[in-house]
């Protein structure tokens, strides 16, 4: 079964420092894996996510993630932290190989910017 | 992009109550959609799986009697919460995913629901 742990409910960081959000998963196939970002009172949007191929993705927003299979980790970072970036972030992983797959969603970690 | 919107985006209703929430795909079909509840500071919980056409598969714990989900067409999918109680209220989130392509769901901003 799938699984998705995130590290670190809350993680403060000062604006234009490196954010680095870290999430490990367990799959018994391989995953595809997303970062979902959501502010107060909205839906999810998602900033990235990992199917095939290159294993450092690029998102939006100047977000990025790598794949590592080694380590079952699909950590979330950016350079450079800016005052909107403060928001809920959550990990996902989700089937390959269904026709329906479900999501399952870590538990999720709140980024806050300071000034 | 493809849009997802949701009606209404906040209701506030009695005990007892039956409350209807609608989730679209606004630009695209959506042969199955997802309907999820966060409760506050939480992740999102998979209620169940919305497939047009047919009944809704609903995860371990969640009272298909009390939730009832109807996806009667490629943009539409309903999530009745059927004799409301308090413990119900939480922000509800639907997903459709976009037919031929299993990989991405696009989400709904959400309807909060407040059961007094």
């Amino acid at each position: 079964a799938q699984s998705v742990t995130q590290l670190g409910s809350h993680v403060s960081v000062s604006e234009g420092a490196l954010v680095l959000l870290r999430c490990n998963y367990s799959s018994s196939v391989p995953p595809y894996l997303f970062w979902y970002v959501q502010y107060p009172n909205q839906g999810l949007q998602l900033l990235l996510k990992y199917t095939t191929g290159a294993t450092l993705v690029k998102g939006i927003n100047g977000f990025e993630a790598e794949f590592k299979k080694s380590e079952t980790s699909f950590h979330l970072t950016k350079p450079s932290a800016h005052m909107s970036d403060a928001a809920e972030y959550f990990c996902a992983v989700s089937l390959t190989r269904s026709s329906a797959s479900k999501i399952i969603f870590g538990s999720g970690t709140r980024l806050s910017i300071r000034p | 992009g493809a849009v997802v919107s949701q009606h209404p985006s906040w209701v506030i209703c009695k005990s007892g109550t039956s409350v209807k929430i609608e989730c679209r795909s606004l630009d695209f079909q959506a042969t199955t959609m997802f309907w999820y509840r966060q409760f506050p500071k939480q992740s999102l919980m998979l209620m169940a799986t919305s497939n047009e056409g047919s009944k809704a598969t609903y995860e371990q714990g969640v009272e298909k009697d009390k939730f009832l989900i109807n996806h009667a067409s490629l943009t539409l999918s309903t999530l009745t919460v059927t004799s409301a109680h308090p413990e119900d209220s939480s922000f509800y989130i639907c997903s459709a995913r976009v037919s031929g392509f299993t990989d991405t769901q696009y989400f709904g901003p959400g309807t909060r629901l407040t059961v007094l």
